[in-house]
């Protein structure tokens, strides 16, 4: 069975622009979360989604927003791009909206100029 | 916001040797999660801590969950070329891993 994929693997923007990044889960996984990783740290959680619900957001600006489709893929959008948005944007998805186990992808370089 | 400190950032040791490392919040958290992160790669969990003062083994990895519920720390032992890699802690307050706080990770590189 595939894993998480996610699309595009890298991508370059300009500041100003907008992005939207893709994810698919694992086959049967029902939720979908969104992780910015910053060169040097850890991942930084953005949104959680479940059954098409918005079940969780962390401290991100209203530039950032996500959306999940009736198949469960998500895409994660950004607006008005920064150079502090550079970065990995890694999705994870899991059978439910709760339980430990989370399955990452190997997620979207963005890197804003 | 929580944040987790994780120790020590980065180490250099000779294959063979036992690793440590660990992680320490100002917050209680109900779970703790250990991940390893290959270059160019997402993630991947490696053990799972439920319960304070729990301890746990996944081959020669052992990790523990505080009493306090507010550390844990992740064991290597007889490390081996490929354990190199970025180790990272993980909490969560209840028991969805979808959220998930992180530490900024520990770096291991391992010397044949």
């Amino acid at each position: 069975d595939a894993g998480v994929t996610q699309s595009p693997t890298h991508l370059i923007k300009t500041r100003g622009q907008h992005v939207t990044l893709r994810c698919s889960p694992i086959s049967g996984h029902k939720s979908v979360s969104w992780y910015q990783q910053v060169l040097g740290q850890g991942p930084q959680f953005i949104f959680q989604y479940y059954e098409k619900e918005e079940r969780g957001r962390g401290n991100f600006p209203d530039r950032f927003s996500a959306r999940q489709f009736p198949n469960y893929s998500s895409e994660l959008n950004v607006n008005a791009l920064l150079l502090g948005d550079s970065a990995l944007y890694l999705c994870a998805s899991s059978r439910q909206g709760s339980g430990n186990t989370i399955y990452f992808g190997e997620g979207s370089w963005l890197t804003v100029v | 916001g929580q944040q987790l400190n994780q120790s020590p950032q980065s180490m250099f040791i000779q294959e063979g040797e036992d690793v440590s490392m660990n992680c320490t919040s100002s917050s209680i958290f109900n779970t703790w999660l250990w991940y390893k992160q290959d270059p160019g790669e997402g993630p991947v969990l490696l053990i799972a801590l439920y319960k304070a003062g729990e301890l746990t083994s996944n081959g020669r990895l052992t990790a523990q969950f505080g009493i306090t519920r507010k550390d844990s720390f992740l064991n290597i032992s007889a490390s081996i070329p490929s354990d190199v890699g970025i180790y990272f802690c993980a909490g969560q307050q209840d028991t969805n891993a979808g959220k998930s706080t992180f530490g900024d990770g520990t770096t291991l590189t391992v010397k044949p």
